[in-house]
C-alpha cells in the first residue's frame, strides 16, 4: 500500500485566501484523522471520521476550518478565510479501529504558511 | 494542564548512552501509550506502544509505564546519532483517540 496520501505537500498563500488540504487514507482503514502540528501547540488533533462520519471536531478552532469526507478514499480540510497564524504542518492520519494498540498512520504533512 | 506531558528537553546525550525520555499523564481511563518518534520534516512514526504496567523490549528500545504514578518513559540503549529525532508519546484515553505530548527533542552527538 501507498500509505497515507497528502496534497499539496507545500502550499504557501495570502491572508484571505481560501486553502484546500487533501488526504487519501489508506485503504481499508475505518478512521481518518486531521492534526495540526506547530512549535508553539505541539500536535493537535482537529477531527477525526469513522467510515465517513465526523465523530469528534471540537479540536477544530474556529469556523474558517471545515473538514469533509465524502467517500472512504478521500478527505479535505478547508480554511477560509485563511489567516497567518494557521500557518502549520498539517498532517492525516488513519487507523483501522480505534481501539487498544491499533497504529494510527500518518501521511507526509502540508506544509501551510499564509503571508 | 495537558492531558500527557513530556520532559521539555531538549536532550543531547553521547553516542552509545542511554537516553531517557518521559512522559506522564493525567487521564486515569488511559489505556494504551504510544511512542512515536519524528525526523525533523517528517511525519511521527510508531517505535513502541506498551498497556501493561511493567516493562516491553524491542531492541534498543524499551517501554516502561507505571499505572499507579501515570508515568511512561522510553528507554534508548547504545544511543546513535540516527536515533536523533523529536519523540512524541500518546496516550489513548477513555475518549479512544490518540492524545500527544508536545515531544522531546533528542540529540545523540557522536
Amino acid at each position: 500500500d501507498a500509505g497515507v496520501i497528502q496534497s499539496p505537500r507545500h502550499e504557501v498563500t495570502e491572508m484571505g485566501q481560501e486553502v484546500t488540504l487533501r488526504c487519501k487514507p489508506i485503504s481499508g482503514h475505518d478512521y481518518l484523522f486531521w492534526y495540526r502540528q506547530t512549535m508553539m501547540r505541539g500536535l493537535e488533533l482537529l477531527i477525526y471520521f469513522n467510515n465517513n462520519v465526523p465523530i469528534d471536531d471540537s479540536g477544530m478552532p474556529e469556523d474558517r476550518f471545515s473538514a469533509k469526507m465524502p467517500n472512504a478514499s478521500f478527505s479535505t480540510l478547508k480554511i477560509q478565510p485563511s489567516e497567518p497564524r494557521d500557518s502549520a504542518v498539517y498532517f492525516c492520519a488513519s487507523s483501522l479501529v480505534l481501539a487498544g494498540d491499533n497504529e494510527q498512520f500518518f501521511g507526509p504533512g502540508t506544509r501551510l504558511t499564509v503571508l | 494542564q495537558k492531558e500527557v506531558e513530556q520532559n521539555s528537553g531538549p536532550l543531547s546525550v553521547p553516542e552509545g548512552a542511554i537516553a531517557s525520555l518521559n512522559c506522564t499523564y493525567s487521564d486515569r481511563g488511559s489505556q494504551s501509550f504510544f511512542w512515536y518518534r519524528q525526523y525533523s520534516g517528517k511525519s511521527p512514526e510508531l517505535i513502541m506502544f506498551i498497556y501493561s504496567n511493567g516493562d516491553k523490549e524491542d531492541g534498543r528500545f524499551t517501554a516502561q509505564l507505571n499505572k499507579a504514578s501515570q508515568y511512561v518513559s522510553l528507554l534508548i540503549r547504545d544511543s546513535q546519532p540516527s536515533d536523533s529525532a523529536t519523540y512524541l508519546c500518546a496516550g489513548r484515553g477513555s475518549a479512544r483517540q490518540l492524545t500527544f505530548g508536545s515531544g522531546t527533542q533528542l540529540t545523540v552527538l557522536p
